[in-house]
């Protein structure tokens, strides 16, 4: 089974501070994904990641980025924490040589910035 | 550009009822897969069920079939005979073929089974 893992279910961070959100998958996937879901508005892609060192700005953008050093691992960091970034964060990731296109989740960070 | 709408913020029903989700999207494209996930409280999303949009034969996963109608660009769930573990988040997504390949999603049907 694909697992996706995030490094926090739950985080608390300040106004202005630099953040940090990991995400690892264990399957081997070129495609990695970070969305934010808010209510009513669904999940909306921020960055998504074709494959190592390989990034492209998705929907929302604005105030994210994003690294992928590794294969296995894709961290969106908020460089200064704002609380309209008060959100779910969701990783997903996939191999382009599936013919499913499904994605696969994480179970989410839930961020909320004071 | 694409987008999908799921008109239902929420929905309730009984336990063993058979219930249906709507879910209409918009594309130019031709080539595409429609896609229902689901996230329960608290767990992680997964999905429920595809439908390759050049197949005509509507897709069915057990209890879960989806009824797609291509010219009408609808794609609505149907879950029957509903289990208390239905309960979730449920979105509607779409992807075509083409360019990044990316996931779009609806707003979310929240669905509450009742006992």
């Amino acid at each position: 089974d694909v697992k996706v893992t995030q490094s926090s279910r739950y985080l608390v961070k300040r106004t202005g501070e630099k953040v940090f959100l990991e995400c690892v998958q264990d399957m081997d996937h070129e495609n990695m994904f970070w969305y934010r879901q808010d209510p009513g508005l669904g999940l909306r892609l921020i960055y998504f990641s074709y494959d190592v060192k390989m990034k492209e700005k998705g929907d929302i953008p604005e105030g994210y980025s994003v690294s992928r050093e590794k294969k296995e691992r894709f961290s969106l960091i908020l460089e200064s924490a704002s609380t309209n970034q008060t959100s779910m964060y969701l990783c997903a990731s996939r191999s382009p040589g599936e013919a499913s296109y499904e994605q696969y989740f994480g179970p989410g960070t839930r961020l909320t910035v004071t | 550009a694409q987008t999908v709408t799921q008109s239902q913020p929420e929905m309730s029903v009984q336990e063993a009822e058979t219930v249906t989700l709507s879910c209409t999207y918009d594309t130019s494209e031709n080539n595409y897969y429609l896609f229902w996930y689901k996230q329960p409280p608290s767990r992680q999303m997964i999905l429920v069920i595809r439908q390759e949009a050049y197949k005509q034969q509507n897709a069915t996963e057990n209890r879960f079939s989806v009824n797609f109608q291509k010219a009408a660009k609808s794609f609505s769930l149907k879950i029957s005979d509903s289990q208390l573990g239905d309960t979730a988040m449920y979105f509607c997504a779409f992807i075509h073929f083409q360019g990044a390949q990316k996931l779009v999603f609806g707003q979310g049907t929240r669905l509450t089974i009742n006992p």
